[in-house]
This record gives C-alpha cells, structure tokens and sequence, in this order.
C-alpha cells in the first residue's frame, strides 16, 4: 500500500520558518511532490524532487532522502497568504495535508 | 486559473436523485483525474483517464461511474449516493499519466448528499 505521513497542523508568526516534514512508504516510489491548497481552492503544485537533495524556488524549498523516505517542505520568511493546506505527494498517492496558520 | 475547471461548484442531492459533475481542461493534456477529498483524510483518487481510456478504478463503487468523451472532458455520473459520499470532489489532469507528470487540478465540487 502507499501512505504518506505529514503532521496535521502547524501555527507560525508572519516572517518565521515552517517546516513541514513527510515520511512515505510507497512501492515504485518515483518522487516527493507538494501542493498548497488554500481554504476552498484547488491543489495547486508547488515543486517536485526526484533526486536527492534541495530544491529552491523562492521562498520555498523542497527536500529529499530516499534512502530515509523523507522529505520536507520548508516555507520562509512566511507571509499571511501562506496560510493554506500543503500536501505531499507520490504522483498519485497523497498526504492528509498539513495546515499552516500564519499569525499577524 | 489552473486552466481546469469544474461545474458545478455546489451541489445537494437526495440519495434517490442522479446528478453528473463535469471537468473540462484547456491545457491540452492527455490524462484526467477524479479524486475525492475528505475533511482531515488524504486525497482519495477515484479515476484515472490516459487518452480517454480508463486505466485505473480505485475500487471505486458502482453508483459512481465516470465518461471521458474525449481528452478535454470528464464527467462523473450519480446515483443512489450515501451520506458519506458527501465530500469535495476534485478533478486534475496532466500531460499523460506517467507518475513524474504535475497535475494540475480543478476547485472542485462540494457535494452534500442529504
């Protein structure tokens, strides 16, 4: 079976660090994806690691280990229209989604 | 705009009634997705369409059923729906359906079964 494990909630002060971190079991495992939903939206992708290593778009980046099964979603200098849902992703297989509250 | 979009946004239904949700993509893409999204729980994904073939039914029951008429369209049919089936129901596609592919997903359809 497939599961991805990511906490479920996480509350931060504007201009702070969140790390979202994603622990998966998955057969054929191909990579580590992350999508922001925010409250009534849709999913929308935010980045992708196939590779080992750290991926930096903006402020986001993305983090993989295959060889632990884990990754992270690093969000900085947050901003209040980061408050959302972040989701892991294996292609087709999905976390429960952390959401990120972002306070004043 | 994700270019995917999904009509309708709302809808309430008896559990004797039969509605059909539609998805249409302006992306040019070959494969489309059903998933189901519930409070608190993982993505769900129901269907997948590569080229309007279906490739994949995730032991999805029988009063769903999906059409793909071609590769810009996608409805899912309902019928005899339960209350538990209330959730939001989203549709995604992408370029084909190899698992390094974004998708890119529609705002979905709240649907409340009474």
């Amino acid at each position: 079976g497939q599961s991805l494990e990511q906490p479920s909630e996480v509350t931060a002060v504007e201009g702070a660090i969140v790390q979202i971190n994603c622990t998966y079991q998955t057969s054929g495992f191909y990579g580590l994806s992350w999508y922001q939903q925010h409250d009534g939206g849709a999913p929308t992708f935010l980045s992708y690691n196939a590779l080992d290593g750290l991926e930096e778009t903006g402020r986001f980046s993305s983090f993989l280990s295959r060889s632990d099964s884990y990754g992270y979603l690093l969000l900085q200098e947050l901003q209040m229209k980061d408050s959302a849902s972040y989701f892991c992703a294996d292609k087709l297989s999905f976390g429960a989604g952390t959401t990120v509250t972002v306070r004043a | 705009e994700t270019g995917v979009t999904q009509t309708p946004r709302h809808l309430v239904m008896g559990m004797t009634n039969k509605k059909s949700l539609k998805c249409e993509q302006h992306l040019g893409h070959n494969a489309m997705y059903w998933y189901k999204q519930s409070a608190k729980k993982p993505l769900e994904l129901m269907f997948v369409y590569n080229f309007k073939e279906q490739t994949e039914n995730n032991s999805v029951p029988s009063r769903f059923s999906p059409e793909c008429p071609n590769s810009s369209h996608l409805f899912l049919h309902l019928h005899t729906l339960q209350p538990e089936d209330s959730a939001l129901y989203l549709c995604a596609s992408s370029q084909d359906s190899g698992r390094e592919d974004t998708q890119y997903f529609g705002p979905g359809t709240r649907l409340t079964v009474l």
